[in-house]
Protein backbone atom coordinates (compact mmCIF):
# COMPACT_ATOMS: atom_id res chain seq x y z
CA UNK A 1 0.00 0.00 0.00
CA UNK A 2 1.35 3.64 -0.88
CA UNK A 3 1.91 6.03 1.58
CA UNK A 4 2.92 9.42 1.26
CA UNK A 5 3.32 10.95 5.27
CA UNK A 6 3.75 14.60 5.08
CA UNK A 7 5.50 16.85 8.19
CA UNK A 8 7.57 19.70 8.76
CA UNK A 9 3.77 22.58 8.86
CA UNK A 10 3.11 25.00 10.94
CA UNK A 11 3.08 28.92 12.07
CA UNK A 12 5.65 30.92 10.81
CA UNK A 13 5.83 34.78 10.48
CA UNK A 14 5.96 36.87 7.22
CA UNK A 15 9.52 36.57 5.56
CA UNK A 16 10.35 33.27 7.71
CA UNK A 17 11.18 30.35 6.13
CA UNK A 18 9.96 26.23 6.66
CA UNK A 19 11.29 22.83 5.40
CA UNK A 20 7.93 19.94 4.71
CA UNK A 21 9.06 16.24 4.45
CA UNK A 22 7.27 13.67 3.11
CA UNK A 23 7.84 10.41 3.87
CA UNK A 24 6.87 8.04 0.96
CA UNK A 25 6.65 3.95 1.75
CA UNK A 26 5.04 0.93 -0.34
CA UNK A 27 6.52 1.43 -3.35
CA UNK A 28 9.80 1.84 -5.63
CA UNK A 29 10.57 5.68 -4.52
CA UNK A 30 13.25 6.14 -6.90
CA UNK A 31 11.22 5.53 -9.79
CA UNK A 32 8.84 7.72 -9.83
CA UNK A 33 8.72 11.49 -10.04
CA UNK A 34 7.34 13.36 -6.90
CA UNK A 35 5.34 16.62 -6.39
CA UNK A 36 3.99 18.97 -4.22
CA UNK A 37 0.62 20.19 -4.31
CA UNK A 38 -1.35 22.93 -2.17
CA UNK A 39 -4.73 24.31 -1.38
CA UNK A 40 -5.12 27.54 0.26
CA UNK A 41 -7.98 27.73 2.85
CA UNK A 42 -11.53 26.96 1.66
CA UNK A 43 -10.05 27.25 -2.06
CA UNK A 44 -8.70 25.06 -5.02
CA UNK A 45 -5.86 23.18 -5.98
CA UNK A 46 -2.40 24.73 -6.94
CA UNK A 47 0.52 22.53 -8.59
CA UNK A 48 3.76 24.11 -6.49
CA UNK A 49 6.16 22.14 -8.00
CA UNK A 50 7.53 18.15 -9.10
CA UNK A 51 10.83 16.55 -9.56
CA UNK A 52 12.29 13.52 -11.33
CA UNK A 53 13.10 10.60 -9.97
CA UNK A 54 17.04 11.16 -9.67
CA UNK A 55 16.41 14.65 -8.56
CA UNK A 56 18.22 16.29 -11.42
CA UNK A 57 14.84 17.93 -13.07
CA UNK A 58 12.84 20.34 -10.99
CA UNK A 59 9.35 21.85 -12.68
CA UNK A 60 8.06 24.87 -10.29
CA UNK A 61 4.76 27.47 -10.63
CA UNK A 62 6.16 31.02 -11.64
CA UNK A 63 4.46 32.07 -8.08
CA UNK A 64 7.25 30.03 -6.17
CA UNK A 65 10.69 30.31 -8.42
CA UNK A 66 13.31 31.57 -6.55
CA UNK A 67 11.42 30.51 -2.82
CA UNK A 68 10.78 27.30 -2.96
CA UNK A 69 13.04 24.66 -3.85
CA UNK A 70 12.08 20.83 -3.76
CA UNK A 71 14.30 17.97 -3.39
CA UNK A 72 14.51 14.11 -2.75
CA UNK A 73 16.37 12.33 -1.05
CA UNK A 74 15.87 8.71 -2.37
CA UNK A 75 18.22 6.74 0.15
CA UNK A 76 15.91 7.87 2.93
CA UNK A 77 12.37 7.62 0.55
CA UNK A 78 11.92 11.29 1.15
CA UNK A 79 10.67 14.44 -0.84
CA UNK A 80 11.24 17.61 0.55
CA UNK A 81 10.12 21.44 0.05
CA UNK A 82 12.18 24.06 1.48
CA UNK A 83 10.16 27.35 1.79
CA UNK A 84 11.55 30.91 1.91
CA UNK A 85 11.03 34.57 1.73
CA UNK A 86 7.13 32.75 2.77
CA UNK A 87 4.03 35.47 2.57
CA UNK A 88 0.19 35.43 3.79
CA UNK A 89 -0.15 33.94 -0.32
CA UNK A 90 1.71 30.49 0.66
CA UNK A 91 -0.87 29.90 3.68
CA UNK A 92 -2.14 26.36 2.26
CA UNK A 93 -2.52 22.66 3.35
CA UNK A 94 0.97 21.42 1.41
CA UNK A 95 -0.09 17.67 -0.27
CA UNK A 96 2.71 15.39 -1.36
CA UNK A 97 1.71 13.28 -4.21
CA UNK A 98 3.33 10.35 -5.89
CA UNK A 99 3.20 10.98 -10.12
CA UNK A 100 1.97 8.60 -12.51
CA UNK A 101 0.96 9.45 -16.47
CA UNK A 102 1.46 13.38 -15.65
CA UNK A 103 -1.10 13.40 -12.54
CA UNK A 104 -0.95 12.46 -9.03
CA UNK A 105 -2.19 8.78 -8.53
CA UNK A 106 -1.79 9.04 -4.71
CA UNK A 107 -1.77 12.00 -2.15
CA UNK A 108 -0.85 12.38 1.54
CA UNK A 109 -2.74 13.82 3.97
CA UNK A 110 -1.13 17.28 4.07
CA UNK A 111 0.26 19.32 6.63
CA UNK A 112 -0.81 22.96 7.00
CA UNK A 113 1.10 26.09 6.61
CA UNK A 114 -0.02 29.26 8.05
CA UNK A 115 2.38 32.14 7.21
CA UNK A 116 0.91 35.26 9.70
CA UNK A 117 2.89 37.54 12.36
CA UNK B 1 -0.38 28.79 -18.29
CA UNK B 2 -3.85 26.38 -19.71
CA UNK B 3 -7.02 27.54 -17.83
CA UNK B 4 -9.15 25.31 -16.78
CA UNK B 5 -13.05 26.35 -16.80
CA UNK B 6 -15.56 23.92 -14.89
CA UNK B 7 -19.13 23.78 -14.81
CA UNK B 8 -21.39 24.01 -13.18
CA UNK B 9 -19.30 25.14 -9.52
CA UNK B 10 -22.27 24.13 -7.81
CA UNK B 11 -24.36 21.02 -8.56
CA UNK B 12 -27.42 19.60 -6.59
CA UNK B 13 -28.38 15.88 -7.28
CA UNK B 14 -30.76 13.63 -6.44
CA UNK B 15 -29.95 10.36 -5.43
CA UNK B 16 -30.05 7.82 -8.05
CA UNK B 17 -30.51 10.38 -10.83
CA UNK B 18 -27.47 10.87 -13.31
CA UNK B 19 -25.13 13.90 -12.90
CA UNK B 20 -22.52 15.48 -15.27
CA UNK B 21 -19.86 17.76 -15.02
CA UNK B 22 -17.82 20.01 -17.84
CA UNK B 23 -14.73 20.73 -18.48
CA UNK B 24 -13.00 23.28 -20.64
CA UNK B 25 -9.27 23.82 -21.07
CA UNK B 26 -7.70 26.85 -22.80
CA UNK B 27 -5.82 24.85 -25.25
CA UNK B 28 -5.46 21.27 -26.48
CA UNK B 29 -4.49 18.73 -24.03
CA UNK B 30 -3.06 16.49 -26.38
CA UNK B 31 0.52 15.89 -26.19
CA UNK B 32 3.42 15.89 -28.00
CA UNK B 33 3.44 11.58 -27.08
CA UNK B 34 0.02 11.68 -28.16
CA UNK B 35 -1.78 11.02 -25.38
CA UNK B 36 -4.71 13.59 -23.46
CA UNK B 37 -3.57 13.85 -19.96
CA UNK B 38 -6.70 14.95 -18.27
CA UNK B 39 -7.81 14.08 -15.05
CA UNK B 40 -10.48 14.05 -12.68
CA UNK B 41 -10.33 14.20 -8.84
CA UNK B 42 -12.87 14.03 -6.11
CA UNK B 43 -12.23 15.57 -2.62
CA UNK B 44 -14.59 14.72 0.30
CA UNK B 45 -15.06 17.43 2.90
CA UNK B 46 -11.41 17.43 5.11
CA UNK B 47 -9.83 14.88 3.00
CA UNK B 48 -7.26 14.62 0.42
CA UNK B 49 -7.84 14.40 -3.31
CA UNK B 50 -8.25 11.21 -4.87
CA UNK B 51 -7.92 10.52 -8.45
CA UNK B 52 -10.72 8.59 -10.14
CA UNK B 53 -10.44 9.01 -13.62
CA UNK B 54 -7.19 9.69 -15.82
CA UNK B 55 -6.16 10.04 -19.36
CA UNK B 56 -9.97 11.25 -20.24
CA UNK B 57 -11.70 7.71 -19.67
CA UNK B 58 -9.77 5.17 -17.80
CA UNK B 59 -10.84 4.43 -14.60
CA UNK B 60 -8.49 4.26 -11.19
CA UNK B 61 -8.77 0.86 -9.34
CA UNK B 62 -11.80 0.73 -6.62
CA UNK B 63 -13.66 3.72 -8.93
CA UNK B 64 -17.19 2.90 -9.41
CA UNK B 65 -18.40 1.97 -12.33
CA UNK B 66 -20.96 4.82 -11.85
CA UNK B 67 -18.13 7.38 -13.13
CA UNK B 68 -17.20 7.81 -16.53
CA UNK B 69 -15.21 10.60 -18.61
CA UNK B 70 -14.72 11.40 -22.05
CA UNK B 71 -14.29 14.06 -24.76
CA UNK B 72 -11.11 15.15 -26.38
CA UNK B 73 -9.36 18.56 -27.52
CA UNK B 74 -10.52 20.67 -24.85
CA UNK B 75 -13.83 19.48 -24.31
CA UNK B 76 -14.23 17.08 -21.54
CA UNK B 77 -17.02 15.74 -19.26
CA UNK B 78 -17.28 13.67 -16.64
CA UNK B 79 -20.50 11.86 -15.83
CA UNK B 80 -21.72 10.38 -12.33
CA UNK B 81 -24.82 7.74 -14.07
CA UNK B 82 -26.44 7.12 -10.24
CA UNK B 83 -25.61 9.42 -7.90
CA UNK B 84 -24.79 8.11 -4.07
CA UNK B 85 -24.50 9.58 -1.01
CA UNK B 86 -20.82 9.42 -0.48
CA UNK B 87 -20.31 11.18 -4.40
CA UNK B 88 -20.65 14.74 -2.30
CA UNK B 89 -17.93 16.68 -2.20
CA UNK B 90 -15.94 18.48 -4.85
CA UNK B 91 -14.72 17.53 -8.41
CA UNK B 92 -11.51 18.88 -10.33
CA UNK B 93 -10.21 17.99 -13.39
CA UNK B 94 -6.74 18.77 -13.67
CA UNK B 95 -4.63 18.39 -16.84
CA UNK B 96 -1.21 16.99 -17.21
CA UNK B 97 -0.05 17.83 -20.71
CA UNK B 98 1.60 21.74 -20.46
CA UNK B 99 3.34 22.51 -16.94
CA UNK B 100 2.62 24.44 -15.08
CA UNK B 101 0.02 21.25 -14.75
CA UNK B 102 -3.94 23.11 -13.72
CA UNK B 103 -6.78 22.51 -12.25
CA UNK B 104 -10.06 23.51 -12.47
CA UNK B 105 -11.71 25.65 -10.54
CA UNK B 106 -13.69 22.33 -8.71
CA UNK B 107 -17.32 21.64 -8.46
CA UNK B 108 -19.33 21.18 -5.64
CA UNK B 109 -21.76 18.27 -5.71
CA UNK B 110 -24.35 18.18 -3.08
CA UNK B 111 -27.28 16.30 -2.35
CA UNK B 112 -31.05 17.66 -2.56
Amino acid sequence: EVRLVESGGGLVQPGGSLRLSCAASGFTFSSYYMSWVRQAPGKGLEWVANIDPSGSAKYYVDSVKGRLIISRDNSKDSLYLQMNSLSAEDTAVYYCARENGHSAEDWGRGTLVTVSS
Amino acid sequence: DVVMTQSPLSLPVTPGQPASISCRSSQSLVHSDGSTYLNWFHQRPGQSPRRLIYQVSNRDSGVPDRFSGSGSGTDFTLKISRVEAEDVGVYYCMQGTHWPWTFGQGTKVEIK
